[in-house]
């Protein structure tokens, strides 16, 4: 079916609101993924889903940041309290296993996220 | 746990002249290493996979298990070679893809 699929594609806040980004991923692709892409910057990792295991939350920036991944599909990214530090562009991938290991992950076309 | 080093951000190089991007990895296991490239107001995508040993656009990438690298070369650079590239590595099983910080390649015309 479609790619990954994330809305919105742009979001502007004010400093302390709380905001949700959402992440469609493939149509039976275990694995997903948020990154973050500040301007000028690679790619950061935030959290890793896979299947019904426990995320990898190891790249949390901080207790702001969560996010979630209801039945197996789609996941939401939550910021709260959003700082001008979190302006950015979150990318969310994701891959399917085949034989025992992920496969090339597929990326949205992310959400940029102003703080004023 | 697995590292993927891009030791460059930026990449400036002429038209037809070689383009090299380094990459470098530290993993114990078997891993599969790709190349991610993000063009322009692109999504992100795959480029190339080491175990399909192709040419994409002209690069081409060899994992040299020894050096613990996969760099990726192209002979003569093109201005829509223009883009952001990512190294990455896949270990097995359930493990998440690790990305590098990743090089912008910038080709002057």
């Amino acid at each position: 079916g479609a790619g990954v699929s994330q809305s919105p594609s742009n979001k502007v806040t004010e400093k302390g609101k709380d905001v949700e980004l959402r992440c469609d991923p493939i149509s039976g692709h275990t694995a997903l993924y948020w990154y973050r892409q500040s301007l000028g910057q690679g790619l950061e990792f935030l959290i890793y889903f896979q299947g019904n295991s426990a995320p990898d939350k190891s790249g949390l920036p901080s207790d702001r940041f969560s996010a979630e991944r209801t039945g197996g599909s789609v996941s939401t990214l939550t910021i709260q309290r959003t700082q001008q530090e979190d302006s950015a562009v979150y990318l969310c991938a994701s891959s399917r296993l085949t034989g025992g290991r992920n496969t090339e992950a597929f990326f949205g076309q992310g959400t940029r996220l102003t703080v004023v | 746990a697995q590292r993927v080093t891009q030791p460059e951000k930026l990449l400036s190089v002429f038209k037809g002249a070689p383009v090299e991007l380094k990459c470098n990895y530290s993993y114990s296991g078997s891993p599969e290493l790709f190349w991610y490239v993000q063009y322009s107001r692109q999504r992100l995508q795959l480029l190339l996979r080491h175990i399909s040993r192709e040419s994409i656009k002209g690069f081409t990438a060899d994992l040299n298990k020894g050096e613990t690298s996969f760099h990726l070369k192209k002979p003569f650079a093109q201005e829509e070679d223009s883009a952001m590239y990512y190294c990455a590595l896949k270990p097995g099983g359930y493990q998440k893809v690790t990305f590098g910080t990743g090089t912008k390649l910038q080709v002057i015309p």
